[in-house]
């Protein structure tokens, strides 16, 4: 079966760096991605990694290790808008979404 | 212009009812889903549907069931409502190419079950 595990809740000062974990099980592998959630809406597409690596797009980054079954999110220079739940996704051997718990960010002031 | 567009954002009613949550969406995607957002705030597929095929996730109760009159819509029945379908239900529609899975979300359904 698959499973995921991320922080449940994380807090962060604005303007600073703040990384997302996620570690995950899985007996067949086609890609990992991560949703952000702000409190009542929508969950918006952020990134998509298939291949080891790092992908940069903006302030967020996004990392994954295939041999590790770990990815995480980075996000520079936080603002307050960056609030919300971030959750990560993992796309099995049959391209189906397998989502996260997510993990809540704080940001303060 | 809404991409995906889902109705009622917001719908209370008594157990034993039956009521329905209706999606559009204008991406031109080929295939739409239906997801259900629990309190613990885990998102479960329910269906995904194209015009080829219809998935189900074998724990969903046959009480619910998704109905498409064509691939712009996706809309979701539900018989005799239980307290436990309590959740945000979201409408998705992604490419038909399975290899991106980036989903767009509707804005969600509120179903409170009393």
């Amino acid at each position: 079966g698959q499973n995921i595990d991320q922080p449940t809740e994380m807090t962060a000062t604005e303007g600073a760096i703040v990384q997302i974990n996620c570690t995950y099980q899985t007996s067949g592998f086609n890609g990992l991605f991560w949703y952000q959630q702000h409190a009542g809406e929508a969950p918006t597409f952020l990134s998509y990694n298939v291949l080891d690596g790092l992908e940069e797009k903006g302030r967020f980054s996004s990392f994954l290790s295939r041999s590790k079954g770990y990815s995480y999110l980075l996000l520079k220079e936080l603002q307050m808008k960056d609030s919300a739940s971030y959750l990560c996704v993992l796309m099995d051997s049959n391209y189906q979404l397998i989502w996260g718990a997510g993990t809540k960010l704080i940001i303060k002031p | 212009d809404t991409a995906v567009s889902q109705t009622p954002k917001y719908l209370v009613t008594q157990m034993g009812n039956d009521k329905s949550i209706k999606c559009e969406q204008n991406l031109g995607h080929d295939t739409m889903y239906w997801y259900k957002q629990d309190s613990k705030k885990f998102l479960k597929i329910m269906f995904s549907y194209n015009n080829k095929e219809l998935i189900i996730n074998e724990t969903v109760p046959n009480r619910f069931s998704p109905k498409s009159p064509d691939k712009a819509h996706l809309n979701l029945h539900i018989n005799s409502l239980e307290l436990g379908d309590s959740a945000v239900y979201f409408c998705a529609s992604s490419q038909a190419d399975r290899h991106t899975g980036e989903l767009f979300f509707g804005e969600g359904s509120r179903l409170t079950v009393l």
